[in-house]
């Protein structure tokens, strides 16, 4: 069954730790993303990476950080950073190259404690 | 602090009938164009795309039009039914780093 995949589904944030989000997709996908959404609004890029072991800020990293070690899988850390973590969290990838249909995976959604 | 929450526009319609969803894009530069839904807690499902180069593309029960000129896509669905109803998103992208840049959504509630 190919896909993406997020885990875990919830994830609870004490003051003053880091949290990493999973996100895999067995797509054979060069790209993939990372997304916020909060209540009632649109999505914002956090990092992005084209590539394995390279990633791009997007709009809105301060207090995240990514790695892209390998092409299936790219982890999430949300830092102790972000002041304002509670958010539900999505994670996209896309072929790459002039292919730029983004697809989803089902969400994580983090709330602090 | 309370979390209040934007509200989304809503769209209402009866079982059985159209609908038309409109989105204004910001970027007279984006070339492409996606329509995403996105059920309560799931993630977005992508829907259809178009790119400027056309001003009209059809899928199954799902027209897509844009106007370059004033900026605007809009969504159609054919005889709407209730498992439509969800939060639609457009989404637009330009420049060489290929990045999306997505609408406040829209709401459509179907009745019976």
């Amino acid at each position: 069954d190919g896909g993406i995949t997020q885990s875990p589904k919830y994830l609870f944030r004490k003051e003053g730790q880091n949290v990493t989000l999973s996100c895999e997709q067995n797509l054979n996908h060069d790209a993939m993303y990372w997304y916020r959404q909060d209540p009632g609004q649109g999505l914002r890029l956090i990092y992005y990476s084209q590539i394995v072991n390279d990633f791009q800020k997007g709009d809105i990293a301060e207090g995240y950080s990514v790695s892209r070690e390998k092409k299936e899988s790219f982890p999430l850390t949300v830092t102790s950073a972000q002041k304002n973590p509670t958010a539900f969290y999505l994670c996209a990838s896309s072929i790459g190259g002039n292919q730029e249909t983004q697809y989803f995976g089902p969400g994580t959604r983090l709330l602090v404690l | 602090g309370e979390n209040v929450g934007l509200h989304l526009p809503t769209l209402s319609v009866q079982e059985g009938d159209n609908s038309i969803i409109n989105c204004a894009y910001s970027n007279s530069a984006s070339d492409y164009f996606i329509w995403y839904k996105q059920e309560s807690g799931k993630g977005p499902q992508f829907i259809i795309d178009i790119r400027s180069n056309m001003d009209k593309r059809q899928g199954q029960r799902v027209t897509v039009l844009l106007n370059k000129t004033v900026k605007h896509l809009s969504l159609q669905i054919a005889a709407t039914q209730p498992g439509d109803s969800a939060v639609y998103f457009c989404a637009e992208m330009s420049g060489s780093a290929r990045q999306l840049t997505f609408g406040s959504g829209t709401q459509l509630t179907v009745l019976p």
